[in-house]
């Protein structure tokens, strides 16, 4: 079946880097992706993976695919005020094709 | 703005009404998704749309209906509204497979059942 499944919260300081991480369970999921969600927005594209590709790097985010666990982590380097939102991981069979499933989301917190 | 236009933002009803919310996709994009947002749900599939025919159904009620018009808009239809409809709804394109994969998705629209 199709499942994701994330941590609901962290918190991090300042200038810290900040890894959020996803697990999820089916095993021909294609692509994999992470969202943006900030307060009274609609979600914005992050980045996203191919089931192919075991790291991803765009500017402070990176991206790791550890396909045999089925876990996918994104790292924010140097966390800023402005990067506090909610994430949100999704998977899809297909690409933009099919139906994303999406996890329950983790609020990032960051402060001073 | 994503180029995905939904109306209304913010909708206030009573139960047992019916309501229509409305997604305009980006330009381009034939696929139109609906998703529900709840607090204790999370982010919830409701149906797919792609070039005018349904495509995917997912968690969707029978009191709710969907279409896509040849414009290529869409339109959720929810009827008999329960005050545990409330949440939030959004509205979703992509030209599939497009490169970059993913979707677009709206701003949403917030339904508050009372």
């Amino acid at each position: 079946g199709e499942d994701v499944e994330q941590s609901l919260f962290l918190s991090v300081r300042e200038g810290d880097s900040s890894v959020i991480n996803c697990t999820y369970t089916d095993s021909s999921s294609t692509y994999l992706y992470w969202y943006k969600q900030e307060p009274g927005a609609g979600l914005q594209l992050l980045t996203y993976i191919f089931s192919n590709m075991d790291m991803k790097q765009d500017q402070r985010l990176t991206v790791l695919l550890n396909k045999k666990d089925k876990h996918l982590s994104l790292r924010i380097a140097d966390t800023q005020t402005g990067d506090s939102a909610i994430y949100f991981c999704a998977e899809s069979t297909a690409g933009g094709y099919n139906k994303l499933i999406f996890g329950a989301g983790t609020r990032l917190a960051v402060h001073p | 703005d994503s180029g995905v236009t939904q109306t209304p933002k913010h909708l206030i009803t009573a139960t047992g009404q019916r309501v229509t919310l409305r997604c305009s996709p980006r330009s381009g994009d034939l696929s139109v998704y609906w998703y529900q947002q709840s607090l204790d749900q999370g982010l919830q599939f409701l149906i797919q749309y792609y070039n005018g025919e349904e495509r995917a159904k997912g968690n969707i009620l029978e009191r709710f209906s969907a279409q896509q018009f040849p414009d290529l808009h869409s339109e959720l239809n929810l009827s008999s509204l329960e005050l545990g409809d409330s949440a939030l709804y959004f509205c979703a394109s992509s030209v599939p497979p497009d490169e970059k994969g993913g979707y677009t998705f709206g701003s949403g629209t917030r339904l508050t059942v009372v």
